[in-house]
């Protein structure tokens, strides 16, 4: 058990909808980092924040936006969602502040099926 | 940017032989490196990680890894696989500064009874 957590751990629902997911961070942890998992694009960083602003983005699309909260919880938010959005997406966090290096503990994932 | 290569999609051994996954990287100055494993169903955990200093890594479950500058390597090895070590293993390099590592494809290891 890392110590992330992630909810739902499934979530199904159809085309041109919008869902949210949710993701708690190790205890004491600043950072989230949200990561899509797709069997034609592999492991992709979506975005990063640290102690509630945004830090870093990586391939995210418009349609997708998150936030993380004053108690460090994070939701990342996918509207208009089309069939190519069904995937695994991980949560991860860290907690050493902003300097390099330092691993990332992943949550167990939340499976998007978009019909 | 940094960038990094797993040569292998699926790798298969038999339960009892030695293993190892290649891992080839691309960032100009000294990286951080990271393995991952990902069971079926579950999140990514930590194997072993590299930041400085002794270039053998020890991690857990018995998987060491060696950073080879003149190579560009980072290969994870186990020297006798157990059978619930079929899984997906990610190898990740990040950088200094605002750290976001980016991830190989992953290697499936199947192991043969």
């Amino acid at each position: 058990d890392s110590g992330v957590t992630q909810t739902p751990k499934h979530l199904i629902t159809a085309t041109g909808q919008r869902v949210t997911l949710r993701c708690s961070p190790r205890s004491g942890d600043l950072s989230v980092y949200w990561y899509q998992q797709s069997l034609d694009q592999g492991l992709q960083f979506l975005i990063q924040y640290y102690n509630g602003e945004e830090r870093a983005k990586g391939n995210i699309l418009e349609r997708f936006s998150a936030q993380q909260f004053p108690d460090l919880h994070s939701e990342l938010n996918l509207s208009s969602l089309e069939l190519g959005d069904s995937a695994l997406y991980f949560c991860a966090s860290s907690g050493q502040g902003l300097a390099g290096g330092h691993e990332q503990f992943f949550g167990p994932g939340t499976r998007l099926t978009v019909l | 940017a940094q960038s990094v290569t797993q040569p292998d999609i699926h790798i298969t051994v038999s339960e009892g032989a030695s293993l190892e996954l290649r891992c080839n990287y691309s960032y100009g100055a000294t990286p951080y490196l990271f393995w991952y494993v990902q069971s079926p169903g579950q999140g990514l955990q930590l194997l072993l990680k590299y930041f400085s200093g002794d270039t053998l890594v020890q991690g857990i479950k018995g998987f060491e890894a060696e950073f080879k500058r003149s190579q560009s390597s980072f290969n994870l090895r186990k020297p006798s696989v157990h059978w619930s070590d079929a899984a997906e293993y990610f190898c990740a390099v990040g950088a200094g500064g605002s750290y976001i590592p980016t991830f190989g494809r992953g290697t499936s290891l199947i192991v043969h009874p």
